[in-house]
């Protein structure tokens, strides 16, 4: 069965640090998105992302956060300059259409110290 | 804008016993509503949407919800579960996009 792949599964780095996480979404779908899970929080959307553009972004996407698909099957979430409040869960989801199921990966744990 | 409320963080049952994992939502639009687990070290996983029709909605795993609009709600069911049902519980709504999550329910089977 085919499934969301995210890379690394988990990463260290330090305050002030660019972060690249990775992820590959199922081949057939087009839209795609990125949420953050702080330890004892709720999942919290981030971005979404369709036809190479930014859908929709939510209040926490600033200006230190990018997202790229970059080669037509990664799909990448740079944080420019970690801070240790972005420590968190990133699921990367995949989608065919914009009401349909998602389809998560399991995660890259961040933790910025 | 849209809201989640899982009414119970912990969930204690015993093996072989029912469960009622309750949600109730908030939104100035019509949305659609999922139920998701998460088992220990790994992703989300769709145990069931409602999108329209029907509002008892059958999931995987033998898991059902019940979407009520008057009271929006949508409340998630087991009539016995298993030990391997131990896991995170996620309720979300979405308008179109993005999925607005609850905070989680956290069901522990017992023998």
């Amino acid at each position: 069965e085919p499934e969301v792949t995210q890379t690394p599964s988990h990463q260290v780095t330090q305050m002030g640090q660019e972060v690249i996480l990775r992820c590959v979404p199922i081949s057939n779908h087009l839209y795609f998105y990125w949420y953050r899970q702080i330890l004892g929080q709720k999942v919290e959307f981030l971005v979404s992302f369709y036809n190479n553009e930014i859908s929709e972004k939510s209040e926490i996407f600033d200006d230190q956060f990018s997202v790229e698909r970059p080669d037509g099957s990664n799909f990448t979430l740079k944080i420019r300059s970690t801070k240790l409040e972005d420590s968190a869960m990133y699921f990367c989801a995949s989608a065919t259409g914009g009401a349909s199921e998602q389809y998560f990966g399991p995660g890259t744990r961040l933790t910025v110290t | 804008a849209q809201s989640v409320t899982q009414l119970d963080s912990q969930v204690p049952v015993f093996e072989e016993a029912p469960v009622e994992l309750r949600c109730n939502y908030s939104s100035s639009v019509s949305v659609y509503l999922f139920w998701y687990v998460q088992y220990p070290n790994q992703g989300l996983q769709l145990l069931l949407k409602y999108l329209s029709g029907s509002t008892l909605v059958k999931g995987i795993n033998g898991f059902e919800a019940e979407f009520n609009k008057s009271q929006t709600s949508f409340h998630l069911r087991k009539p016995s579960v298993h030990i391997s049902d131990t896991a995170e519980y996620f309720c979300a709504v979405s308008p179109y996009y993005k999925l607005s999550f609850g905070a989680g329910t956290t069901v522990t089977v017992r023998a």
